[in-house]
């Protein structure tokens, strides 16, 4: 296992398309995270996964990102209509749900929206 | 609110200790973390504490956590050109139930030769 990986790595678009990023997270984790970092920012927590079950999501994701985990394993992050503002890295972490629950993040996925 | 701050600059020699500090808000934080990011690269967990205790050490790692200030450091002892990075310090406000993790804004740490 090569740790969580990340497709695309980098995404440039139109305002207003349609974007979809894909995470792999390590195989026998049962959490997985999704966080966003812009320039000069730690990242900041948009929604996460206990196995399929979507049980958080931050103020930040608005309505027009939804996120999916069908099978507790690989998940997809999709935005919709994008704007210039959701311009970012997009990062993917997973985790198992005991002791530390330390987090392993994926190289991320950087989205230009022009 | 929660929130985690840390100085956004740090340059030290190579040979030298580099210490990089965080504060956060939340009392109620079970797990604090340090991770590193190189450029363009993802976030590499370097190593976490808990909030029971003072001190972990880790090979070249040292980390000092004051629960009563709510401040945590990262000791880097002879610290190498390898280590330029930005550092973040989180926090972890469930105590791991759910976890997701209340970054700082990262110390960049330049180490010159």
């Amino acid at each position: 296992d090569t740790g969580v990986s990340q497709d695309p790595r980098h995404k440039i678009t139109k305002r207003g398309q349609n974007v979809t990023f894909r995470c792999d997270p390590i195989s026998e984790h049962n959490r997985l995270y999704w966080y966003r970092q812009t320039l000069g920012q730690g990242p900041e927590f948009l929604t996460y996964f206990q196995n399929e079950a979507q049980l958080e999501k931050s103020r930040l994701l608005s309505d027009r990102f939804s996120a999916e985990r069908p099978k507790g394993s690989f998940s997809t992050l999709e935005i919709q209509r994008t704007e210039q503002g959701d311009s970012a890295m997009y990062l993917c972490a997973s985790s198992l749900a005991s002791g530390a629950n330390e987090q392993f993040f994926g190289p991320g996925t950087r989205l230009t929206v022009l | 609110g929660e929130d985690v701050e840390q100085s956004l600059f740090l340059s030290v020699r190579e040979g030298d200790s580099s210490v990089i500090n965080c504060t956060y808000t939340d009392s109620s934080s079970t797990y604090l973390y340090w991770y590193k990011q190189e450029p363009g690269a993802g976030l590499q967990l370097l190593t976490y504490i808990f909030s029971n205790m003072d001190m972990k050490q880790d090979q070249r790692l040292t980390v000092l956590l004051n629960k009563k200030d709510k401040h945590l450091s990262l000791r880097i002892a002879d610290t190498q050109t390898g280590d330029s990075a930005i550092y973040f310090c989180a926090e972890s406000i469930y105590g791991g139930s759910q976890g997701n993790l209340i970054f700082g804004k990262g110390t960049k740490l330049s180490v010159k030769p």
